[in-house]
C-alpha cells in the first residue's frame, strides 16, 4: 500500500533554532514529491517539487532535499511567521497525490 | 488575477440534506480535484477530473457526486448518503505537471 509518513507530528522551536522535518514514503512508481505549507483554516500553499534522489530546492529559510526513501524540509533560523502545518505528498500515476498527515510547526519569539 | 475560488467559506447542512460546494479556476488547468481534510489526517481524494465531461472516483467517493461540464468549474455535491460529512473540503487544479494548486477551502458542518 502506498504510504506517506511525516515526523514529528508537532515541533516547537525558538526563533532562530534550526531544525528539520521528515517525510518518509513507501510507494511504487514515485513521480515526484511535494511540500506544501498550510495556515489554519486555509488551503495548502505550494512550496517545492522534487523529482529525483539528490535533488535540493531552496526558498528563503526553507530547503527541501530528497533521497530514495525520504525527504527532509530543513528550516534555518526560523521566525514566528514560519509557524504553520507543513504537508508532504507524493505523486503517483494519473496525477494523484498521496498526502502525509503533516507536521505542525510552532516558532516562538 | 489567476487562481482558484471556493464558495461558500462556511456551510451548514441539516440531516438528510444535499449540499453543493463550488470550485472555479481561471488558471486554464485541465485537471481538477476534490479532497477532504479531517483533523490529524492527511488530505484524502474524493473525486478528480482530467478533462471536461470525464471524472474518476478517488479513495473516498461514497456519498459524494461531481460534474465537469466546463473546464473552469468542478462542483462537489455532498449527498445525504454521506454519513459523516463534517470536514474541511479542498479543491485543487493542475496543469500538465503533477503540481496541484489549492483553493481556500470550504468548511462543512452538519447541524
Amino acid at each position: 500500500e502506498d504510504q506517506v509518513t511525516q515526523s514529528p507530528e508537532a515541533l516547537r522551536l525558538q526563533e532562530g533554532e534550526s531544525s528539520s522535518l521528515n517525510c518518509s514514503y513507501t510507494v511504487s512508481g514515485l513521480r515526484g514529491l511535494f511540500w506544501y505549507r498550510q495556515d489554519p483554516g486555509k488551503g495548502p500553499e505550494f512550496l517545492f517539487t522534487l523529482y529525483s534522489a539528490g535533488e535540493e530546492k531552496e526558498k528563503e529559510r526553507l530547503k527541501a532535499t530528497l533521497t530514495k526513501k525520504e525527504s527532509f524540509l530543513h528550516i534555518t533560523a526560523p521566525k514566528p511567521e514560519d509557524s504553520a502545518t507543513y504537508l508532504c505528498a507524493v505523486s503517483l500515476y494519473g496525477n494523484k497525490l498521496v498526502f502525509g498527515a503533516g507536521t505542525i510547526l510552532r516558532v516562538k519569539s | 488575477d489567476g487562481g482558484i475560488t471556493q464558495s461558500p467559506k462556511y456551510l451548514f447542512r441539516k440531516e438528510g440534506q444535499n449540499v453543493t460546494l463550488s470550485c472555479e479556476q481561471n488558471l486554464n488547468h485541465d485537471a481538477m480535484y476534490w479532497y477532504r481534510q479531517d483533523p490529524g489526517q492527511g488530505l484524502r481524494l474524493i473525486y478528480y477530473s482530467q478533462i471536461v465531461n470525464d471524472f474518476q472516483k478517488g479513495d473516498i467517493a461514497e456519498g459524494y457526486s461531481v460534474s465537469r461540464e466546463k473546464k473552469e468549474s468542478f462542483p462537489l455535491t455532498v449527498t445525504s448518503a454521506q454519513k459523516n460529512p463534517t470536514a474541511f473540503y479542498l479543491c485543487a487544479s493542475a496543469d500538465g505537471s503533477d503540481t496541484q494548486y489549492f483553493g481556500p477551502g470550504t468548511r462543512l458542518t452538519v447541524l
